[in-house]
C-alpha cells in the first residue's frame, strides 16, 4: 500500500530561525508529490514535484524532491509567526489518488 | 467567489440520524473527492468522481455514499451516524482526466461532524 511518512511530527522554533520538514514515500509508479499549508481550515497548496533535483521556490519556502532516495524535504527561511501551520506531504503513484502523511505541526514563537 | 464551497461548515448531530454534506465547485474541474481527517489531522481520501464517474472507492463502510448529480457537485450522504463518524470531511477537486498526472488539488473550508 502507498505510503507517506512525515518528520517531524511537530517543531517549536523561534522567528528568524530557518527550518526543515521532511517527507519520505514509498508510492508504486509515481507521479508526483505536493506539500500543502493547513492552517485552521482547509489545505493550501504550496509545491508540486515531478522531477528529482528541480527546486521549487516561492518566496522563503523552498522544495526539493530525491526520486532516488524517495523523499522530499520543505524548506522555510527566516521562519515568521505567521509560518505556524501544519504542513502535509503528500504523493500520487498509479492508483491515482493522492496519499497523506500525518503533517508536521510547526508553531513560530515570537 | 468561493471556489471549492461546501456546506454546512458545522454539523452536530446523534447517533443513528442520517445526514448529508454538499460540496460544489466552480473552478470547471473534472475530478471531485471527499476526504477525512481525524483528530490527529490525519487526511485520508474516501471517494473520488471523475466526470460523475466513481474512480476512487477506499475501504469506507457503506453508510457512506456519495453522489455526484453533476461534474460540479459531489455530494456526501453518511447513514445510522456513529460515535467515530465524528471529524472534519473536505471536499476538493482538481483538473486531470483518468489516467494522466495529477494537478493539484483545491480543498473546501471543511464540514466539521461531531456526532454525539
Amino acid at each position: 500500500e502507498d505510503k507517506v511518512v512525515q518528520s517531524p511530527l511537530s517543531l517549536v522554533v523561534h522567528e528568524g530561525d530557518t527550518v526543515t520538514l521532511n517527507c519520505s514515500y514509498e508510492v508504486t509508479n509515481f507521479r508526483s508529490l505536493l506539500w500543502y499549508k493547513q492552517e485552521k481550515k482547509a489545505p493550501t497548496f504550496l509545491f508540486m514535484l515531478t522531477s528529482s533535483g528541480i527546486e521549487k521556490k516561492s518566496g522563503r519556502l523552498s522544495s526539493i524532491l530525491d526520486k532516488k532516495e524517495l523523499f522530499s524535504i520543505l524548506n522555510i527561511t527566516a521562519t515568521q509567526t505567521g509560518d505556524s501551520a501544519v504542513y502535509l506531504c503528500a504523493s500520487q503513484g498509479g492508483s491515482e489518488k493522492l496519499v497523506f502523511g500525518k503533517g508536521t505541526k510547526l508553531t513560530v514563537n515570537p | 467567489d468561493t471556489a471549492v464551497s461546501q456546506t454546512p461548515k458545522y454539523l452536530v448531530t446523534q447517533m443513528g440520524n442520517d445526514k448529508s454534506i454538499k460540496c460544489e465547485q466552480n473552478l470547471g474541474h473534472d475530478t471531485m473527492y471527499w476526504y477525512k481527517q481525524d483528530s490527529k489531522k490525519f487526511l485520508k481520501i474516501m471517494f473520488s468522481y471523475n466526470n460523475k464517474e466513481l474512480i476512487i472507492n477506499e475501504t469506507v463502510p457503506n453508510r457512506f455514499s456519495p453522489k455526484s448529480p453533476d461534474k460540479a457537485h459531489l455530494n456526501l450522504h453518511i447513514n445510522s451516524l456513529e460515535l467515530g463518524d465524528s471529524a472534519v470531511y473536505f471536499c476538493a477537486s482538481s483538473h486531470r482526466s483518468k489516467g494522466a498526472t495529477n494537478e493539484k488539488l483545491f480543498f473546501g473550508s471543511g464540514t466539521q461532524l461531531s456526532v454525539l
